[in-house]
């Protein structure tokens, strides 16, 4: 079975520019989440969507945003990069809708790693 | 608030040793929580979640809600369990995963 791919590797931007990122989800997952890993400050919830539907947002600025497409897979969106936007993006995606009752585990991609100059 | 806190960023261990890295959350009602790891070059993977009570490659984490723990140990560490270890904490709406900043475990023979 597949697992989760992200797209680009590697992005290099500088600062005031776009960058966009992608994640297809494992085949049959619907929930996806994209996490911001920056050095020195771990692993930061950024957004999630199900069935086409941003769901929850982490503390991040408007300027950070996504959307999933109707075959589930996903775009990340950071518009007027700044430097501390660099950092690893992960996507992970699960089988269903998350909540309390229904969690299911969240399979990672390998990232992409955003450097902004 | 809810916070997720690793207080060592890396344990050094001989192979055979004991391992417990620490956990400590903050969170008001029942927590649930998971370890998660990372190997070189491979991607972040689940490890165990409180709730399964499982033992997974040798380690068990248990919930202490007293001290607000969820350590994880293995009592004979292994050289292939040299990797970065996450606890993690599901947030009260249940939407979202909360991290701690990672340990890093290195296990020399």
């Amino acid at each position: 079975e597949a697992g989760v791919t992200q797209s680009p590797t590697h992005l290099i931007k500088t600062r005031g520019q776009q960058a966009t990122l992608r994640c297809s989800p494992i085949s049959g997952h619907t929930s996806v989440y994209w996490y911001q890993q920056a050095l020195g400050l771990g692993l930061q919830f950024l957004l999630w969507y199900d069935e086409g539907e941003e769901r929850n947002r982490g503390n991040f600025p408007p300027r950070f945003s996504g959307r999933q497409f109707p075959n589930y897979s996903s775009e990340l969106n950071v518009n007027a990069l700044e430097l501390e936007d660099s950092a690893l993006y992960l996507c992970a995606s699960s089988l269903a809708l998350g909540g309390r009752e229904w969690y299911n585990e969240q399979f990672f991609g390998p990232g992409t790693r955003l450097t902004v100059l | 608030a809810q916070r997720v806190t690793q207080p060592e960023k890396l344990l050094s261990v001989f192979k055979g040793a004991p391992v417990e890295l620490k956990c400590n959350y903050s969170y008001s009602g029942s927590p649930e929580l998971f370890w998660y790891v990372q190997y070189s070059r491979q991607r972040l993977q689940l490890l165990l979640r409180h709730i399964s009570r499982e033992s997974i490659k040798g380690f068990t984490a248990d919930l202490n809600k007293g001290e607000t723990s969820f350590h994880l140990k293995k009592p004979f560490a292994q050289e292939e369990d040299s990797a970065m270890y996450y606890c993690a904490l599901f947030n009260q709406a249940g939407t979202a995963l909360i991290f701690g900043k990672g340990t890093t475990l290195s296990v020399s023979s």
